[in-house]
């Protein structure tokens, strides 16, 4: 069993939508979580952080489950821009494989 | 601030080569990671450094692989002999410490093809 999980999907979603993500993990001593940004052919970048409390960044919200071990990641009013692949990282050493985002015009 | 540097960008081997490649942290990063990036996968954790010591090569595939961090500084990953099956892309990060609270800065990798 892999220790991160992520829908691959892809996710083709119009411009203006709510997508949202769930990367689910299975070690429960997990202590950090971020999610990444990977644009094609590009190095990943951190998006950001995953607290207990949640976290929000405009049109981003992040949120921990730590009774169902699931990290989320919303994104608000999808623009054009947020094409991307999306990772999600537990205890800095686990990446999941990804979820692919295409927002169409 | 300068961000993680790599080199080279690009490498095309043939099978039962070897290749080495570089990496430069930022500056004052005490740790510095190597991840095995194969198309269409996540990064995978090759080997973790703190300062000039080994953490985790846990998933290094140590009859082929090596790597190093000698001043604690730059480091090299070396792949000797080269497999068909190592043709990925090789990331650097780096962070300034191993506590987990810290995200990673990437350097822009290293396109190897083993052909």
């Amino acid at each position: 069993r892999k220790e991160v999980e992520q829908d691959p999907g892809p996710f083709n979603v119009p411009e203006g939508a709510t997508v949202a993500f769930n990367c689910t993990y299975s070690n429960s001593a997990s202590q950090s979580f971020f999610w990444y940004r990977q644009d094609c052919r590009k190095e990943p970048k951190l998006l950001m952080s995953v607290y207990s409390s949640g976290n929000e960044d405009g049109r981003f919200t992040a949120q921990l489950n730590r009774a169902s071990q699931y990290i989320s990641l919303l994104i608000r009013d999808s623009k054009l821009s947020d094409s991307a692949t999306y990772l999600c990282v537990v205890n800095g050493a686990d990446f999941g494989t990804g979820t692919s985002l295409t927002v169409i015009p | 601030e300068a961000g993680v540097a790599q080199s080279p960008r690009y490498k095309i081997i043939e099978k039962r080569q070897s290749v080495a490649f570089w990496c430069n942290p930022i500056s004052g990063h005490a740790t510095l990671y190597w991840y095995q990036q194969i198309l269409g996968q996540g990064p995978k954790l090759l080997i973790q450094f703190q300062n000039n010591g080994v953490v985790d090569d846990s998933q290094l595939p140590k009859d082929r692989f090596s790597a190093e961090r000698l001043k604690g500084v730059d480091s090299t990953l070396k792949i000797q002999p080269a497999k068909l099956e190592d043709s990925a892309v090789y990331l650097c990060a780096s962070t300034p410490s191993d506590l987990l609270g810290y995200g990673y800065t990437f350097g822009s990798g290293t396109r190897l093809t083993v052909v």
